[in-house]
């Protein structure tokens, strides 16, 4: 079946500008997460979903970063105000929530520069 | 708090040869861990995990990782090291009971050469 999609793949926006990144799940899975990976820093979490709780928001670096999540299936990260330092490979995964202990499946990442 | 250490960065192998990349973490109560590799410009593919049960974990490509509770340890395994394993290991922790959210260590680069 389809995997996890993300779009743009590449996403070049200039210093104080808006963006948003968008990712797909894998049909039916109800978590979601959002991780930044930057070069040698592996990846760090910003956010992430299960079903219709509320989000846990607690690795969204600034108030520049919000993320949302329509009708239990896709997500949107937005980043207000660009930084240079917000460059980086955004990755999205999914999995099939609470019930399992379930393996992440993620997305190809969106690489966004910021000039 | 979770935490995972790879305390290399790199790990250089011969093809043929035995390659191991390792991965320690801390954790309260019971550990569920993971394995996912990292081809260039692709995201991370699972490959495999420990939830309770039989310290050796079998997964793809050949692959397998042994737990060990008094060391705190995950290493991942594999007897025979293909040219085309190179890639990013990334090791990730979260505990059986709490948060569902794993935390990942900063990735091995697997090299094996010809």
């Amino acid at each position: 079946g389809a995997g996890v999609s993300q779009s743009p793949s590449n996403k070049v926006t200039e210093k104080g500008k808006d963006v948003e990144l968008r990712c797909d799940p894998i049909s039916g899975h109800t978590a979601l997460y959002w991780y930044r990976q930057s070069l040698g820093q592996g990846l760090e979490f910003l956010i992430y979903f299960q079903g219709n709780s509320a989000p846990d928001k607690s690795g969204l670096p600034s108030d520049r970063f919000s993320a949302e999540r329509t009708g239990g299936s896709v997500s949107t990260l937005t980043i207000q105000r660009t930084q240079q330092e917000d460059s980086a490979v955004y990755l999205c995964a999914s999995s099939s929530g609470i019930g399992a202990v379930s393996e992440q499946y993620f997305g190809p990442g969106t690489r966004l520069t910021v000039t | 708090a979770q935490s995972v250490a790879q305390p290399e960065d790199q790990v250089n192998v011969a093809e043929g040869n035995p390659l191991t990349v390792k991965c320690t973490y801390s954790v309260s109560g019971n550990p569920y861990l993971f394995w996912y590799v990292q081809y260039p410009n692709r995201g991370l593919q699972f490959l495999l995990k420990y939830i309770t049960g039989d310290n050796l974990v079998k997964g793809s490509y050949g692959f397998e990782a042994e737990f060990n509770k008094s060391q705190t340890s995950f290493h991942l395994k594999k007897p025979s090291a293909l040219v085309s394993d190179s890639a990013l290991y990334f090791c990730a922790v979260r505990p059986s009971g709490g948060s569902y959210i794993p935390t990942f260590g900063r990735g091995t680069s697997l090299i094996v050469h010809p």
